[in-house]
């Protein structure tokens, strides 16, 4: 069984600051693993995600994520926060047998101060 | 290239009312996601279709959820009747193929308040 666990329901960072998003995960097999952003009123936007080559990810937006296999762990982070990063983001994990199907994290809401 | 598009964008209904929603996703692509995302929680898939087969529904509430994929296009959730804890966004997502490191591309939902 797959699952997700999002450490911080929300996060506050000012601008230029960097931002660190904590997600590990659980998983029987060798998962594939997302993150992706809600924006208010809009539908959800793929970050990046990993999917066995490169464990350093690297995202739209200046984004990137490590994945290590001996934590269970898919951190998000940037190097300096723009007011536009304020989101909600989702950290999601789908197994190698599960045709696909997604399990999402709890989110965790970033705000972003001037 | 156009996204995936959702249909109505807002929905306000009394409980034991009936309501559909249609989704039509991106051109080409194989595999249509329907998922309820309640407020302050992560999306939760309810069923997924490959072409116009069901591959999982196993977490649909089949006494008063219902789902349809004609043609292997465009879809139908409906809700018959609603309760109070439907109130929800629901999502449609597609993808090209539908394996584990496919990409899901997400419509911007449907806000269905259920009063």
């Amino acid at each position: 069984a797959q699952s997700v666990t999002q450490l911080d329901s929300h996060v506050s960072v000012s601008e230029g600051t960097p931002v660190l998003l904590r997600c590990n995960y659980s998983s029987s097999y060798s998962p594939s693993l997302f993150w992706y952003v809600q924006h208010p009123n809009k539908g959800l936007q793929l970050l990046l995600k990993y999917t066995s080559a490169a464990t350093l990810v690297k995202g739209i937006n200046g984004f990137e994520a490590e994945f290590k296999k001996s934590e269970t762990s898919f951190h998000l982070t940037k190097p300096s926060a723009h007011m536009s990063d304020a989101a909600e983001y989702f950290c999601v994990v789908s197994e190698a047998d599960s045709w696909g199907k997604l399990q999402f994290g709890a989110g965790t809401q970033v705000v972003v101060t001037p | 290239e156009a996204g995936v598009a959702q249909s109505p964008r807002y929905k306000i209904i009394e409980k034991r009312q009936s309501v559909a929603f249609w989704c039509n996703p991106i051109s080409g692509h194989a595999t249509l996601y329907w998922y309820q995302q309640i407020l302050g929680q992560g999306p939760k898939l309810l069923i997924q279709f490959q072409n116009n087969g069901v591959v999982d529904d196993s977490q649909l509430p089949k006494d008063r959820f219902s789902a349809e994929r004609l043609k292997g296009v465009d879809s139908t959730l409906k809700i018959q009747p609603a309760k109070l804890e439907d109130s929800a966004v629901y999502l449609c997502a597609s993808s090209p193929g539908g394996g584990a490191t496919d990409t899901q591309y997400f419509g911007p939902g449907t806000r269905l308040t259920v009063l």
